[in-house]
């Protein structure tokens, strides 16, 4: 089973911030937070990852909380192309991803 | 272009009937990853492979096999054992917990 809790759904307005929220309170001392989102019919598409620090690259960044109880991903500037199911992602005890539903979000001119 | 192919895109079962889904990839990834996704739900592990010539079984194996006997190579059997095999399915490699997907395959039941 899924061990992060994300929000069924969101809305952005086209050209403001995008804010996912993710919480991951099992999360253990050296296990990362992935972040895939996938649009519709399509494979899902890596984003980014982190442990403890903030991260950024050309998609994203990703903000996590001292305690690591959770996270936040932020789309800077959303388009219309970011409309995409985003899954906050942590691995099992074999460190193998376990997908949860994941966030809707629907991005609007 | 470096990447990872799947095919057939849609795929048709007929009852009692096998069926194998195509995964390569030329990423040099030595893991590689078959997920089933059921409508409106998360992806869900079926089995999973880190070297040629090995695989383990992940959360739902049942009803399906494996191979991995080239590097580049994945295949998925659905076998007639599985009795709910509609779904969307996809392959990935990966290096640690880094994965890149395929586009998919449907598989569809007559």
């Amino acid at each position: 089973d899924a061990k992060t809790t994300q929000p069924t759904s969101m809305d952005c307005a086209e050209g403001r911030a995008a804010n996912l929220p993710c919480n991951h309170s099992t999360i253990s001392g050296n296990e990362y937070v992935y972040w895939y989102r996938q649009i519709h019919s399509q494979g899902p598409q890596y984003i980014i990852h982190g442990l403890k620090n903030n991260e950024t690259n050309e998609m994203a960044s990703l903000i996590i909380t001292e305690d690591r109880k959770s996270s936040t991903l932020i789309l800077p500037h959303a388009t219309l192309r970011d409309t995409a199911v985003y899954y906050c992602v942590q691995t099992d005890s074999w460190g193998k991803l376990q997908f949860g539903a994941g966030t809707q979000v629907v991005v609007t001119p | 272009d470096g990447g990872i192919t799947q095919s057939p895109k849609y795929l048709f079962r007929k009852e009692g009937q096998n069926v194998t889904l195509s995964c390569e990839q030329n990423l040099n990834h030595d893991a590689m990853y078959w997920y089933r996704q059921d409508p409106g739900q998360g992806l869900r592990l079926i089995y999973y492979s880190q070297i040629v010539n090995d695989f383990q079984k992940g959360d739902i194996a049942e009803g399906y096999s494996v191979s991995r006997e080239k590097k580049e190579s994945f295949p998925l059997t659905v076998t007639s054992a599985q009795k709910n095999p509609t779904a969307f399915y996809l392959c990935a490699s990966g290096i640690l917990e880094t994965q890149y997907f395929g586009p998919g395959t449907r598989l569809l039941v007559l």
